[in-house]
């Protein structure tokens, strides 16, 4: 079946505005995540969910970050006033379930660039 | 917490020969999961191969292979027969009991012709 797909690809903003940054992960995983890559912080963790709750937010950086995820399925990743230190590459990985305990496989999506003027 | 780390950030190796990366990790968990994941130009990271802790046996996936040593606490990546195709960026991740992964800083591999 198709992997994981995000949109956009690549997302030019300017300081300040907010942006969505959306994920669909491969049909009947249970887990998503969100990790951030950048030249300064390698790639790091952001947040979790297993189903619709999000377990684990210690990866995000500020309150201007906030994820959600519906219907199990689709997730949708907000930074609010975008500042320049948040352009990065935002990637967006499922695997088949996340229970506590254990690491599934995880599969990535083509990741989003977002640039902040 | 848990740590991943690659001392090497580029390597390179002729077409058609063998280049290892190498990866070492630390944490106080028994049961858990190491990985490599390649990421080309394209920013796609792809699963190469995976290994689960409890297994001695090394894993092998066509012309890679692992060499996990537990105690040591050392995962490296062997490819063999390397092709153009296999020019990328090397991430080895540690998953365990907290689901998230935690990456290494990564090794720029360069296949010359």
């Amino acid at each position: 079946g198709a992997g994981v797909s995000q949109s956009p690809s690549n997302k030019v903003t300017e300081k300040g505005k907010d942006v969505e940054l959306r994920c669909d992960p491969i049909s009947g995983h249970t887990a998503l995540y969100w990790y951030r890559q950048s030249l300064g912080q390698g790639l790091e963790f952001l947040i979790y969910f297993q189903g619709n709750s999000a377990p684990d937010k210690s990866g995000l950086p500020s309150d201007r970050f906030s994820a959600e995820r519906t219907g199990g399925s689709v997730s949708t990743l907000t930074i609010q006033r975008t500042q320049q230190e948040d352009s990065a590459v935002y990637l967006c990985a499922s695997s088949l379930d996340g229970l506590a305990g254990r690491t599934d496989t995880q599969y990535f999506g083509p990741g989003t660039r977002l640039t902040v003027l | 917490a848990q740590t991943v780390t690659q001392s090497q950030p580029e390597m390179s190796v002729q077409e058609a020969e063998t280049v290892t990366l190498s990866c070492t990790y630390d944490t106080s968990e028994s049961d858990y999961y190491l990985f490599w994941y390649k990421q080309p130009p394209s920013r796609q990271m792809i699963l190469v191969i995976r290994q689960e802790a409890y297994k001695q046996q090394n894993a092998t996936e066509n012309r890679f292979s692992v060499n996990f040593q537990k105690a040591a606490k050392s995962f490296s990546l062997k490819i063999s027969d390397s092709q153009l195709g296999d020019a990328a960026m090397y991430f080895c991740a540690y998953g365990g009991a907290t689901n998230k992964l935690i990456f290494g800083t990564g090794t720029l591999l360069a296949v010359q012709p």
